[in-house]
């Protein structure tokens, strides 16, 4: 069945550092594939989402790149901010009729100032 | 819009008494989603609907579990009798398919605490 994987975490950064967590997934054909994050007692929020191949989402200064030939979906910021602490998952909607998502295990981030 | 609206924020309860959980999706949203957060299984899902109608329920632990969704903008999810190992966070989430927006939107979620 389909799946995701991503980096288990805690990951701990210094304010201004560079943040990459992993994600790689298992479906057939061409899932949608997204990020979101949960802030400390809140809901799930989408971060940013890619459709295609080779597709790249970005919002808030994080980019993700749907790159097919590795399967994966990596999250990426240039200068993470306190702000960014909390915890992000990484997830695929299959393609095809399925609706549902799929969740990775999630990744906790604590930037400190 | 109000975005996806759940209650309680909280519940704590007894092993063995009836719980009730409610969500109300987006407006015009016509599907439903049930997760339940822990830190041991991360995000599950448990039933989905379409149209009010339940697609798939292969997630639902057991039969201490049952969903409801009379109508578009109210959904249930039931637990009886609930066991403290039902103790998570519990979300739902709505999502409206066309080109282009296929993401679901979560609610705040239920801390739920069985003892």
């Amino acid at each position: 069945g389909d799946s995701v994987t991503q980096m288990e975490g805690p990951v701990t950064l210094s304010e201004e550092a560079c943040l990459t967590i992993n994600c790689t997934y298992t479906a057939t054909g061409y899932p949608s594939l997204f990020w979101y994050v949960q802030y400390p007692g809140e809901g799930l929020q989408l971060l940013l989402k890619a459709t295609k191949a080779d597709d790249k989402g970005s919002n808030k200064g994080f980019e993700a790149t749907y790159r097919k030939e590795t399967t994966s979906f990596h999250l990426e910021k240039g200068s993470v901010q306190v702000s960014d602490s909390a915890v992000y998952f990484c997830a695929l909607r299959a393609s095809g009729s399925a609706r549902q998502l799929t969740f990775g295990s999630g990744t906790q981030l604590t930037v400190l100032p | 819009d109000a975005g996806v609206i759940q209650s309680p924020r909280h519940e704590v309860t007894e092993m063995g008494q009836e719980v009730t959980l409610r969500c109300k999706p987006i407006s015009g949203h016509d599907y439903l989603f049930w997760y339940r957060q822990t830190m041991m299984r991360g995000l599950e899902l448990l039933i989905y609907f379409n149209n009010n109608v339940p697609i798939d329920d292969s997630g639902m632990p057991e039969d201490r579990f049952s969903a409801k969704m009379p109508n578009a903008s109210f959904s249930t999810l039931k637990i009886q009798p609930s066991e403290p190992r039902d103790s998570a966070v519990y979300f739902c989430a709505s999502s409206i398919y066309t080109t282009g927006r296929t993401e679901a939107f979560f609610g705040q979620g239920t801390r739920l605490t069985v003892v």
